[in-house]
């Protein structure tokens, strides 16, 4: 029973370079979740996938930031143009059923630092 | 303005004894509560959680207390043990939501 993967685990970026961050939920988990976590803080909503459907993305800071999940099971975080306050942890995390009101199963971050 | 507030940023409890984490939310449209166990460089993973149809729930030596009409929670751990060491996230959800609300987490210390 695998858990939710991330990678890379760590990603040291110059400032203005595109990322690229992968998440792969657990199988058959219908809901995707990404989170940025600056520190000393709480892991703060970015965007919700249902399936293949990007249904919430309100918490992306820019337009810089761009999430897809073209199948419905792999998600990648996309950031262009990386700026120094995009440092910071970024978690995927899955649930089984639609929506947010359901515990969500987080995998174990991207550490992305822009210098 | 945040919603859901964790107020002590650390907490230290000998082995043995009772935890208790506190949580307080402003927005009166959750009505579900978790809580998360991160320790570093490792994801939130989730321990326990409670809707407001209910005032308590416990699962073996953690319990989770809502008092709705004062908007708080707390989680409670009896015995804690030295691997219960770790930051501990209260989040709220309600049924529009998309999203877990988290607070910014106790750091929870417990010595042998």
């Amino acid at each position: 029973g695998a858990g939710v993967s991330q990678s890379p685990r760590y990603k040291v970026a110059k400032r203005g370079q595109d990322v690229a961050l992968r998440c792969d939920p657990i199988s058959g988990h219908v809901s995707l979740f990404w989170y940025q976590q600056a520190l000393g803080q709480g892991p703060e909503f970015l965007t919700y996938f249902q399936n293949e459907a990007q249904l919430d993305k309100s918490g992306l800071p820019s337009d810089r930031f761009f999430a897809e999940r073209p199948e419905g099971s792999v998600s990648t975080l996309k950031i262009q143009r990386t700026q120094q306050e995009d440092s910071a942890v970024y978690l995927c995390a899955s649930s089984l059923v639609p929506g947010g009101y359901y515990e969500q199963y987080f995998g174990p971050g991207t550490r992305l630092t822009v210098t | 303005d945040q919603q859901v507030k964790q107020n002590s940023p650390s907490l230290s409890v000998q082995e043995g004894r009772i935890s208790i984490l506190n949580c307080d939310y402003t927005n009166s449209m959750f009505d579900y509560f978790l809580w998360y166990k991160k320790y570093p460089a490792e994801g939130p993973t989730f321990l326990i959680s409670i809707s407001s149809i209910k005032d308590k729930n416990e699962d073996g030596r953690f319990t989770v207390f809502l008092n709705k009409s004062a908007k708080h929670l707390s989680l409670h751990i009896v015995p804690s043990q030295p691997g219960d060491s770790a930051v501990y996230f209260c989040a709220a959800s309600d049924q529009a939501g998309t999203a877990l609300i988290f607070g910014k987490g106790t750091t929870l210390s417990v010595s042998s």
